[in-house]
């Protein structure tokens, strides 16, 4: 299957700095990628749409000035948290579809970034 | 009422029998439906998609889905310890941007 990969996969950072998130598509091209949250024990949450060359789409309530979202490239989408504050720590997933398998074609999970704000 | 609604379990089975998972979700305009499995700390992964009523298999499981009553199920059959992990329904509604959205997952035991 087609690999979507997340770096970092774990990050510890201070209360008050900025956290990016790097999700690739490794081996085909999303116009479309989405960042999830999870936290323990819940399900995911999506946090945005991130659209290639035009700003994302954010979910009720994500605030998008704190959480930064850049498409840069068809392959290349990053998240940045930014202030972050021990609440923001999580697991945060990004998601793609390959833009040839259409609409409803498989969505493919990057591994996960965990996030742990002190 | 949530979009989509699992119960949390956890579900204990033992080992080789069958595994019901159940799932039912409120938006009628939902297209397909995805069952994923996620290991504790890990990201999910894809186990079955089905977009039409009926029966789909592929392998131990079988996806179930009944678009009248609002109602996707999985089976697992022959269940083995490994099985023992998170299982998420997720629905794709077109009309939301074909977004995932998923339910809170049901917790799965396969007991020696």
């Amino acid at each position: 299957g087609a690999v979507v990969s997340q770096h970092p996969s774990w990050v510890i950072c201070k209360s008050g700095t900025s956290v990016k998130i790097e999700c690739r598509s490794l081996d085909f091209q999303a116009t479309t990628m989405f960042w999830y949250r999870q936290f323990p024990k819940q399900s995911l949450m999506l946090m945005a749409t991130s659209n290639e060359g035009s700003k994302a789409t954010y979910e009720q309530g994500v605030e998008k000035d704190k959480f930064l979202i850049n498409h840069a490239s068809l392959t290349l989408s990053t998240l940045t948290v930014t202030s972050a504050h021990p609440e923001d720590s999580s697991f945060y997933i990004c998601s793609a579809r390959d833009l040839a398998s259409g609409s409803t074609g498989e969505l493919f999970f990057g591994e996960g970034s965990r996030l742990t704000v002190l | 009422q949530k979009e989509v609604e699992q119960n949390s379990g956890p579900l204990s089975v033992p080992e080789g029998a069958i595994a019901s998972l159940n799932c039912t979700y409120s938006d009628r305009g939902s297209q397909s439906f995805f069952w994923y499995r996620q290991y504790s700390g890990k990201s999910p992964e894809l186990i079955m998609f089905i977009y039409s009523n009926g029966d789909k298999e592929d392998g131990r499981f079988t996806a179930q889905l009944n678009k009248a009553s609002q109602y996707v199920s999985l089976l697992i059959r022959d269940s083995q310890p490994s099985d023992s992990a998170t299982y998420l329904c997720a629905v794709n509604n077109r009309g939301g941007g074909n977004k995932l959205t998923f339910g809170t997952g049901t917790q799965l035991k396969v007991e020696l």
